[in-house]
């Protein structure tokens, strides 16, 4: 199979403090890894994607310095929400790809709610 | 950029009542993929369609895919309660990057049991 898991699946934190989730492929090497963000009842609104060992590529509009990836290998990819305020608040998805054009397989997502 | 529509935005059906979402892309597309969320969960892939005009079934739900590649519907024949879930759509398009999807709003299916 093709297994993608994410820490933490919740989390809860004061406004400006940094939160740090992790999304690793769990059996196989994943050249791609990809960033989403969901709003409730909302499409998944990608914020990234991310090569392993190369600098991340962000979409229109996503601050690269709020939101820091680092895809240190090729099993896991790390996006850290520094400074978070409430309206970072959001379901946070990663997914992740084996090969080039192939389908990706969604980490179960973390849930940050910043007060 | 490209843009990927859905429609309807919601739908809800008696059980054993047939169910149809419909995708379309403001480009052509490299190929469709086709993710499957339940309530609380996370997208679950499943299907990939890339030839025009391509048709694939999975017991009761059917997948097409226009002959322009810009449009793509999904069927479910005779709906089960465990269809309920919002079924996304998302392209690739065939002019841009090799990797990135474009996903729709998706269409979020009920079903009255």
């Amino acid at each position: 199979g093709a297994v993608v898991s994410q820490h933490p699946s919740w989390v809860i934190c004061k406004s400006g403090t940094s939160v740090k989730i992790e999304c690793r492929s769990l059996d196989f090497q994943a050249t791609t890894m990809f960033w989403y963000r969901q709003f409730p009842k909302q499409s998944l609104m990608l914020m990234a994607t991310s090569n392993e060992g190369s600098k991340a590529t962000y979409e229109q509009g996503v601050e690269k310095d709020k939101f820091l990836i680092n895809h240190a290998s090729l099993t896991l990819s790390t996006l850290t929400v520094t400074s978070a305020h409430p309206e970072d608040s959001s379901f946070y998805i990663c997914s992740a790809r084996k090969g080039a054009g192939g389908e990706q397989f969604f980490g179960p997502g973390t849930r940050l709610t910043v007060l | 950029g490209q843009q990927v529509m859905q429609i309807p935005q919601y739908q809800h059906v008696q059980e054993g009542e047939d169910f149809t979402t419909y995708c379309n892309s403001s480009t052509t597309l490299s190929n469709i993929q086709w993710y499957k969320q339940r309530p609380g969960g996370h997208p679950v892939f499943l299907i990939q369609l890339v030839k025009s005009g391509e048709v694939k079934k999975q017991k009761r739900l059917t997948f097409q895919f226009g002959e322009a590649k810009k449009n793509s519907s999904l069927h479910i024949t005779a709906t089960q309660t465990t269809d309920v879930g919002t079924y996304f759509c998302a392209g690739r398009d065939s002019g841009g990057s090799n990797y990135k999807l474009t996903f729709g709003k998706g269409t979020l299916l009920t079903v009255n049991p």
